[in-house]
């Protein structure tokens, strides 16, 4: 079946860095995108960014811009989102999930208007960041 | 950034009853040449990722029960539980895939009266 395996939970120290992964499986990784959410504890959804497997293309949220990079391995079919120079404020349940094979304003092209996508969610990630 | 704005917060209905929420977008999230709007409801029970329900405002992703259903255009949304069941109680959200950053509303909670 279809699914995204993430790892484990991390502590980090202020300032530190975390990279999250999230393992696909059950459908061709390439032809779908891979979007990530945090969620603060207690808190809503928030929408970090998007990556293209097929061909690396990225968009980000503006406040995290600088700060998160995502990328992937299409060997192992594995998607990864690091965040550098935590705070307090980075403390929060990291989530992947299956998005569309396009981002931004190339999802409004005749070619994406019938996908959709954050239909596959991972499990999750809980990222803690306390001195 | 497109803001969604949920309403209510919270939300008590009792069992078999119907229950509302109500998404309202601070622009359209109507695409003019496919008449498509962009919009997804998602469910999100204690400790689990959250669960797509709907999407395009009003299709229901395979497996959801039709008593969930969405309605709305342009800049105003709902979802209908139409008999409420103890496995509904959760956090609803709504979210807008027009524009990226792709935002969600604030949530609503959602429980038996």
């Amino acid at each position: 079946q279809v699914q995204l395996v993430q790892s484990g939970g991390e502590v980090k120290r202020p300032g530190a860095s975390v990279k999250v992964s999230c393992k696909a499986s059950g459908y061709t990784f390439t032809t779908y995108g891979i979007t990530w959410v945090r969620q603060a504890p207690g808190q809503g959804l928030e929408w970090m960014g998007w990556i293209s497997p097929y061909n690396g293309d990225t968009k980000y949220a503006q406040n995290l811009q600088g700060r998160v990079t995502l990328t992937t391995d299409t060997s192992t079919s594995t998607a990864y989102a690091e965040l550098r120079g935590l705070t307090s404020d980075d403390t929060a349940v990291y989530f992947c999930a299956r998005e569309r094979p396009c981002g931004g304003d190339e999802c409004l092209l005749p070619l994406y208007w019938y996908y959709y996508g954050f239909d596959v969610w991972g499990q999750g990630t809980t990222v803690t960041v306390s001195s | 950034d497109i803001v969604m704005t949920q309403s209510p917060d919270s939300l008590a209905v009792s069992l078999g009853e119907r229950a509302t929420i109500n998404c309202k977008s601070s622009q359209s999230i109507l695409y003019s040449s496919n008449s498509q709007n962009y919009l997804a409801w998602f469910q999100q029970k204690l400790g689990q990722p959250p669960k797509l329900l709907l999407y395009w405002a009003s299709t229901r992703e395979s497996g959801v029960p039709d008593r969930f259903s969405g309605s709305g255009s342009g800049t105003d949304f709902t979802l209908t539980i139409s008999s409420l069941q103890a496995e509904d109680v959760a956090i609803y959200y709504c979210q807008q895939y027009y524009r990226t950053p792709y935002t969600f509303g604030q949530g609503t909670n959602l429980e038996i009266k």
